[in-house]
């Protein structure tokens, strides 16, 4: 079954404790993109890659690291977390050709930092 | 003002009534996305366009590049079309760069 796979759905952390959410597709497609939502601002992009080894900033990077080794593996890492990034994530992919394609996305991480 | 804005933001319908969402965007575009989000939060893909119309099942997307306004409709519509819908801009001049509406939620009664 095509789809884009999250890890961990739900995490409560502390203020500075290192995490890593993956995000993983089997469709081998090209582009990655990284959201985050919250309540009155809806979804906005942190990071997206075009493909590996290449990635750009999207509208609110700032606290966040991303990676892509791997065509199927785009990893999310806050190395410091804070309170300001609770959220909820969303992983996406999409097979290439921004302007043609749909996007596909995982079932969201709920992120709680304390 | 936000580069992408839906309207309504809340919309409640009774069964069977048409629905009209609508997007307006104050960017260039090369594509428009509408989405759609369950309760329980998973988010799927409706509809990308770049120009015209398009229709799956019920739903029908519409976009007017001239006006900078898309709309998507619902007929004949269901409790089971209760979500949250989303439309998010693809800007010509940032790649694979999405910017989002801030959605409608919808809910429609039996």
């Amino acid at each position: 079954e095509a789809q884009v796979t999250q890890n961990p759905r739900y995490l409560i952390t502390v203020t500075g404790k290192k995490l890593t959410v993956t995000c993983s597709q089997n469709m081998n497609h090209e582009y990655m993109s990284w959201y985050r939502q919250d309540p009155g601002l809806g979804l906005r992009q942190i990071y997206y890659s075009m493909n590996v080894e290449v990635t750009d900033k999207g509208d609110v990077p700032e606290g966040y690291k991303v990676s892509r080794k791997e065509k199927r593996n785009f990893p999310l890492i806050l190395e410091s977390p804070s309170p300001n990034q609770t959220s909820l994530y969303f992983c996406a992919s999409n097979r290439g050709g921004p302007h043609t394609d749909t996007q596909y996305f995982g079932p969201g991480t709920r992120l709680t930092v304390l | 003002k936000n580069e992408v804005e839906q309207s309504p933001q809340n919309l409640t319908a009774q069964e069977g009534e048409f629905i009209t969402i609508n997007c307006s965007y104050s960017v260039g575009i090369s594509a428009l996305h509408w989405l759609q989000q369950h309760p329980g939060g998973g988010i799927v893909s409706l509809f990308m366009l770049s120009s015209g119309k398009k229709k799956h099942g019920r739903l029908i997307a519409t976009i007017n590049i001239q006006e900078k306004h898309s709309s998507l409709h619902i007929t004949a519509s269901h409790p089971r079309d209760s979500a949250v819908y989303i439309c998010a801009a693809r800007r010509e001049t940032s790649g694979s760069r999405l910017t989002f509406g801030e959605g409608t939620q919808l809910t429609v009664n039996p």
